[in-house]
């Protein structure tokens, strides 16, 4: 059974750096083929991906977003770390994890987590 | 970058009625595409991938076509469940999601 749970802080201030984790059970990252994802969606807003980290390292970043972001995992403890700096408050957010497949799809996907910027 | 523009943003529909959602990409996509299903306050659900492949658990109501640049999501009988936001992905480059499309009870 594959389940993936955010945490992180529920409020940052403007300008600072946000990290998240994303903590997973039921398959490792380091079977080829498979990644994990952050997806965030602001409050009545669709969504929008940030981040994919696949079982080699190898790392994909959206272009808009790219020079603010970091993603990193740690196989042995089944967790992925999404770092964001300079937070301003249109970066908040729902902002979710997801176990990328073999298929290349989310087919599963955390609770997401609301993160809100302000000061 | 990618762009995947849905059509429409939102519609108004009965229970029973075959509801049409469409996606088209700013290039080719080949099948790479994905549908989901949101409900408010939970996370989106895998629908469709590869364009048409169902994934497991999905009622058979749910199907999708299209290949290249255009593609759509076809609920043919729209049940009570199934009233909800529904959002195309690109997976060919990178990611990219539509907009989403917000399925009304008319």
């Amino acid at each position: 059974q594959i389940t993936l749970k955010e945490s992180g802080p529920t409020l940052v201030k403007p300008t600072e750096t946000l990290t998240l984790t994303c903590t997973f059970s039921g398959f490792s990252l380091s079977t080829s083929g498979l990644g994990v994802g952050w997806i965030r969606q602001p409050p009545g807003k669709a969504l929008e991906w940030l981040a994919l980290i696949y079982w080699d390292d190898d790392k994909r970043y959206s272009p808009s977003l790219k020079n603010r972001l970091t993603i990193t995992k740690d196989t042995s403890n089944s967790q992925v770390v999404l770092t964001m700096t300079n937070m301003d408050p249109a970066d908040t957010a729902t902002y979710y994890c997801g176990h990328k497949g073999a298929r290349g799809v989310i087919g599963y996907w955390g609770q997401g987590t609301l993160v809100t910027v302000s000061s | 970058d990618i762009q995947v523009t849905q059509s429409p943003s939102a519609l108004s529909a009965s229970v029973g009625d075959r509801v049409t959602i469409t996606c088209r990409a700013s290039q080719s996509i080949s099948s790479w595409l994905a549908w989901y299903q949101q409900k408010p306050g939970k996370a989106p659900k895998l629908l469709i991938y590869k364009a048409s492949s169902l994934a497991g658990g999905v009622p058979s109501t749910f199907s999708g076509s299209g290949s290249g640049t255009e593609f759509t999501l076809t609920i043919s009988s729209l049940q009570p469940e199934d009233f909800a936001t529904y959002y195309c992905q690109q997976y060919h480059t990178l990611w990219t999601f539509g907009q989403g499309t917000k399925v009304e009870i008319k």
